[in-house]
């Protein structure tokens, strides 16, 4: 079974400065990586994912994401946040056997809000 | 290409009722995820349907609900005799394929509300 930590339920920061969203992710087999955001009374919208390859994947609006196989983690950042970044990010995962079912498992969510 | 559909978006019902819950695949996709966000807690699966055929209902309640994915129309996820513990948002989620990996494309919900 697969289970995905998410530290933080809320993190508030101010406009322009860094932030880091935490993930850690337990699971018996190799598995995929996503970061989903959901803003308020929306459906969640993929941000990135890590299939393959390169460990640190990026975004078109800045974020970036680096798998930590040793740590079981994979943290999500960007360097300068704007106002229009504050919704609440997901973290999930998902089997890489497949075979059956590509269901996803998600983290609690950590809500991002971004203060003037 | 419209995005993934579902209605309603808000549905209220008294405890007891009926609920169903609609949702309209991508065009060209033919795999859907249900999956159900209760207060505070993150999206959990519930069901993984291709068309007519439930794939994996491992996270759907034993009893009073049930999901299909016809040959023609959308994906109903139908709940029975509602309590107030089914309050919560409803998303489904599509793919093309139903590959390990493959993205999955969410609609924007249907909040449940039960009196």
């Amino acid at each position: 079974a697969q289970s995905v930590t998410q530290l933080d339920s809320q993190v508030p920061v101010f406009e322009e400065a860094p932030v880091e969203l935490r993930c850690n992710y337990s699971s018996s087999v190799s598995v995929y990586l996503f970061w989903y955001v959901q803003y308020p009374n929306q459906g969640l919208q993929l941000l990135l994912k890590y299939l393959s390859g390169s460990t640190l994947v990026e975004s078109i609006n800045g974020f970036e994401a680096e798998f930590n196989k040793s740590q079981t983690s994979f943290h999500l950042r960007k360097p300068s946040v704007h106002i229009s970044d504050t919704a609440e990010y997901f973290c999930a995962v998902s089997d890489r056997v497949g075979g059956g079912s590509e269901k996803l498992v998600f983290g609690k969510g950590t809500k991002l809000t971004v203060n003037p | 290409n419209a995005g993934v559909m579902q209605n309603p978006r808000h549905l209220v019902r008294r405890r007891g009722q009926e609920a169903r819950l609609r949702c309209s695949p991508m065009k060209g996709h033919s795999h859907v995820y249900w999956y159900r966000q209760l207060p505070e807690e993150g999206l959990k699966f519930m069901v993984y349907l291709q068309k007519e055929n439930i794939i994996d209902e491992s996270g759907m309640p034993k009893e009073r609900f049930s999901a299909e994915f016809p040959k023609e129309g959308p994906s109903i996820l139908r709940i029975q005799q509602v309590v107030r513990g089914d309050s919560a948002a409803y998303f489904c989620a599509s793919s093309p394929w139903g590959l390990a990996g493959e993205t999955q494309y969410f609609g924007p919900g249907t909040r449940l509300l039960v009196l």
